[in-house]
C-alpha cells in the first residue's frame, strides 16, 4: 500500500524568503509519480509541481523546486522568494499506474508574513 | 475551457437523507475520480469512473455510489447520510491514456446536520 506523510501541520515564512515543506512516502511500486498540490481558500487543488520517480533530476517550476531523495523516500518542496499569494494548504501526493489513484498526505498550512 | 466544474458549491442535508453531487470534467478528459476531504485532512479516494463504469473503489461503504454519463460527466450519490459524511467532495478529471495530471474542481461542501 502507498502512504504519504507530511509531518509539518503548519509552516510560516517571511515574504521574499525561502521555505521548505517536507514529505515522505512509502510505496512498493517501481514506477510512480509524486506531486505537490496547493489548495488556497477557494478550495480548488492546483498542481504545483510533479516528479517522475524514474528521473534523477529534481523538478523545477519557476520559484518552486523539489528535493527528491528516492532511496530515502523523501520529496520536499522548496519555495523561493515567497509571495503572499503562496499562502495556502500544500498537499504531497503519490500516484502509480497500478493503483491509478492519488494518495494524499494530511497537508501543511503555509502562512506568508509581509 | 471551463476546467472541471462541480455543483452545487454548498449543500446542507439532514441525517438519513440522500444527496447527489455533480461533476463536469475538463474538456477532452474521459476519466472522473471522486475524493472526500474531511476538515483538516487530505483528500481520500472514493472511486473512479471511466467508460461509464466504476473502475476502482476506495475504502468507502456501499452508501456511496456513482455514475458516469456518455458525455463523461459524473454524479456521486450518498444515501442514508451520516454526520461523518460532512466534508468537501472533490472531483478530478484526467485522460485515461494521457499523462497523469489530474485537474480538480472547486468541490462541493456538504454539511450533514
Amino acid at each position: 500500500a502507498q502512504t504519504v506523510t507530511q509531518s509539518q501541520p503548519e509552516m510560516s515564512v517571511q515574504e521574499a524568503e525561502t521555505v521548505t515543506l517536507s514529505c515522505t512516502y512509502d510505496t512498493s511500486e517501481s514506477d510512480y509519480y509524486l506531486f505537490w498540490y496547493k489548495q488556497p481558500p477557494s478550495r480548488q487543488m492546483i498542481l504545483v509541481i510533479r516528479q517522475e520517480a524514474y528521473k534523477q533530476q529534481n523538478a523545477t517550476e519557476n520559484r518552486f523546486s523539489v528535493n527528491f531523495q528516492k532511496a530515502a523516500k523523501s520529496f520536499s518542496l522548496k519555495i523561493s522568494d515567497s509571495q503572499l499569494g503562496d499562502a495556502a494548504m500544500y498537499f504531497c501526493a503519490s500516484f502509480s499506474y497500478n493503483t491509478d489513484k492519488l494518495i494524499f498526505g494530511t497537508g501543511t498550512r503555509l502562512q506568508v508574513f509581509p | 475551457d471551463a476546467g472541471v466544474t462541480q455543483s452545487p458549491t454548498h449543500l446542507i442535508k439532514t441525517r438519513g437523507q440522500q444527496v447527489t453531487l455533480r461533476c463536469s470534467p475538463k474538456s477532452g478528459h474521459d476519466t472522473v475520480s471522486w475524493y472526500q476531504q474531511a476538515l483538516g485532512q487530505g483528500p481520500q479516494f472514493i472511486f473512479q469512473y471511466y467508460e461509464e463504469e466504476e473502475r476502482q473503489r476506495g475504502n468507502f461503504p456501499d452508501r456511496f455510489s456513482g455514475h458516469q454519463f456518455p458525455n463523461y460527466s459524473s454524479e456521486l450519490n450518498v444515501n442514508a447520510l451520516l454526520l461523518g459524511d460532512s466534508a468537501l467532495y472533490l472531483c478530478a478529471s484526467s485522460l485515461r491514456d494521457g499523462n497523469t495530471e489530474a485537474f480538480f474542481g472547486q468541490g462541493t461542501r456538504l454539511t450533514v446536520v
